[in-house]
C-alpha cells in the first residue's frame, strides 16, 4: 500500500464554481478525516468518517461543503459555490479502528485556490 | 476537549546547534501527543507519538520529546540539526477514547548553514 493518495493536487476555480476532491485511505484503515489547513495554519478537523457512515462535522463545515464515503472505502469533499475563504490546502487522513486511538496518517493534500 | 499551543511561531537555529521546539496542550481527560513534520508542499507525516509507558520517546532521525504531566507539555527536542530539517512541526493532542486530533498552529524551524 502506497499510502493515503489525494486527488488532484492543485485546483484553481473560479468564484461560484463546485470543486470535487477525492481521497484513497490506506486499504485497511476504517476511519477516514478531512481537514484544512490555512497559510500559517494547522490542520483543522473538518469531518470524520467510520466506514461508511459520516460520524462528525466540524461547525467550519457549511452548508456549502458535503463529504461522502459510499462505501468505506474511497471519499469525497465536495464545496459547492466556492468563495475565496475556501481557499486552503484540504487534507486527507486515514486510521485504524477499533484498537486504541492511533496516529492518523495524512496524504499530501489538495490546494485549492478560489480566484 | 482538548487544545494544543506551540509557544514559538518561528525558530531560526545555525546548523549542528541544539533546538527545543515548545508545545503545551490542555485535556481533562488523559491523552496521546504526537508531533508532525510537514516539508514544504508536503502531507505531515508523523515524527513521533506518545502513547503510554516511558515519557522519553524518541524518532528515528535524532528527535526526542518528553511527555510531562505536572507541566501539561510536550516539547520536542534535537541535540544537533541539519539543513535536512528545515520543515513545519506541528504538535498534535488526541483523547484515547476519541477519534480527532487536534493540532497546534505550527513552528517553523529554519536551520541556517
Amino acid at each position: 500500500d502506497t499510502g493515503v493518495s489525494q486527488d488532484p493536487r492543485h485546483k484553481i476555480t473560479k468564484r461560484g464554481q463546485n470543486v470535487t476532491f477525492r481521497c484513497d485511505p490506506i486499504s485497511e484503515h476504517n476511519r477516514l478525516y478531512w481537514y484544512r489547513q490555512t497559510l500559517g495554519q494547522g490542520p483543522e478537523f473538518l469531518t470524520y468518517f467510520q466506514n461508511e457512515a459520516q460520524l462528525e462535522k466540524s461547525r467550519l463545515l457549511s452548508d456549502r461543503f458535503s463529504a461522502e464515503r459510499p462505501k468505506g472505502s474511497f471519499s469525497t469533499l465536495e464545496i459547492q459555490r466556492t468563495e475565496q475563504g475556501d481557499s486552503a490546502m484540504y487534507l486527507c487522513a486515514s486510521s485504524l479502528s477499533p484498537l486504541m486511538n492511533t496516529e492518523a496518517f495524512f496524504g499530501q493534500g489538495t490546494r485549492l485556490t478560489v480566484v | 476537549a482538548q487544545s494544543v499551543t506551540q509557544l514559538d511561531s518561528q525558530v531560526p537555529v545555525f546548523e549542528e546547534a541544539p533546538v527545543e521546539l515548545r508545545c503545551n496542550y490542555s485535556s481533562s481527560v488523559s491523552v496521546y501527543l504526537f508531533w508532525y513534520v510537514q516539508y514544504p508542499n508536503q502531507g505531515l507525516q508523523l515524527l513521533l507519538k506518545y502513547l503510554s509507558g516511558s515519557t522519553l520517546v524518541e524518532s528515528i532521525n535524532g528527535f526526542e520529546a518528553e511527555f510531562n504531566k505536572s507541566q501539561t507539555s510536550f516539547h520536542l527536542r534535537k541535540p544537533s540539526v541539519h539543513i535536512s530539517d528545515t520543515a513545519e512541526y506541528f504538535c498534535a493532542v488526541s483523547a484515547p477514547s476519541g477519534f480527532k486530533t487536534i493540532f497546534g498552529a505550527g513552528t517553523r524551524l529554519f536551520v541556517k548553514a
